[in-house]
């Protein structure tokens, strides 16, 4: 079955970086559009950003443009999120999430439980 | 403040029918796939409807979504203890080039 998990949270301070990681079993993400989706302690989902089945498409929420980059190593299965220049505001837990492909629609229908990054001097 | 707004909170007792509305915009709802998702306490987000109305296998036909126009909405009948979670609508928005998602609905089974 479908499994996703993340890896490389934890506590920094602003202005630094951490590469999360997301190791997928069960489907081969080369096959499959994959993001990032975020939830700050006690709030709402956000989506942070998207890649393509084949990597050529990435897409990212303004709120981390130019700060985090998205990227995959198709031969280790694996998902990485690499985050710049992190604000109190990023803290959040990260979900890895696998894009289907469901009769012309594409939703996200497998979860990681995520990792959590906590900003903070 | 998110781009799909969504009533904070629903309440309903066990057997009735509850509403969660999603409202959005033409570059978002109108024109694109509405999806609907359960996040139980704790755990991590599932999906329950995609394309607007259509159920993955595994999810009850107690749940139903329907869209119209901008605005889109989930309807759970026969309500069970088990449904008391958050519920989040989501659909690509054109304009951001981005998914944006509701801000969540607290649904309480009293």
């Amino acid at each position: 079955q479908v499994q996703l998990v993340e890896s490389g949270g934890g506590v920094v301070q602003p202005g630094r970086s951490l590469r999360l990681s997301c190791a997928a079993s069960g489907f081969t993400i080369s096959q499959y559009g994959m993001h990032w989706v975020r939830q700050a302690p006690g709030k709402g989902l956000e989506w942070v950003t998207f890649i393509s089945y084949d990597g050529s498409n990435k897409q990212y929420a303004d709120s981390v443009k130019g700060r985090f980059t998205i990227s995959k190593d198709s031969s280790k299965n694996t998902l990485y999120l690499q985050v710049n220049s992190l604000r109190p505001e990023d803290t959040a837990v990260y979900h890895c999430v696998k894009e289907g492909v469901y009769s012309g629609s594409y939703p996200f229908d497998s979860w990681g439980q995520g990792t959590l990054v906590t900003v903070s001097s | 403040q998110s781009v799909l707004t969504q009533p904070p909170s629903a309440s309903g007792t066990p057997g009735q029918r509850v509403t969660i509305s999603c409202s959005g915009s033409s570059s978002n709802i109108e024109s694109n796939n509405v999806y609907w998702y359960q996040q139980l306490p704790g755990t991590a987000p599932k999906l329950l409807i995609y394309g607007n109305n259509q159920r993955p296998s595994g999810v009850p036909d107690r749940f139903s979504g329907s869209k119209s126009g901008t605005s889109a909405s989930l309807a759970i009948s026969g309500l069970r203890s088990e449904d008391e979670a958050d519920y989040y609508c989501a659909a690509w928005d054109d304009s951001l080039s981005g998914l944006v998602f509701g801000g969540g609905t607290k649904l309480t089974v009293l």
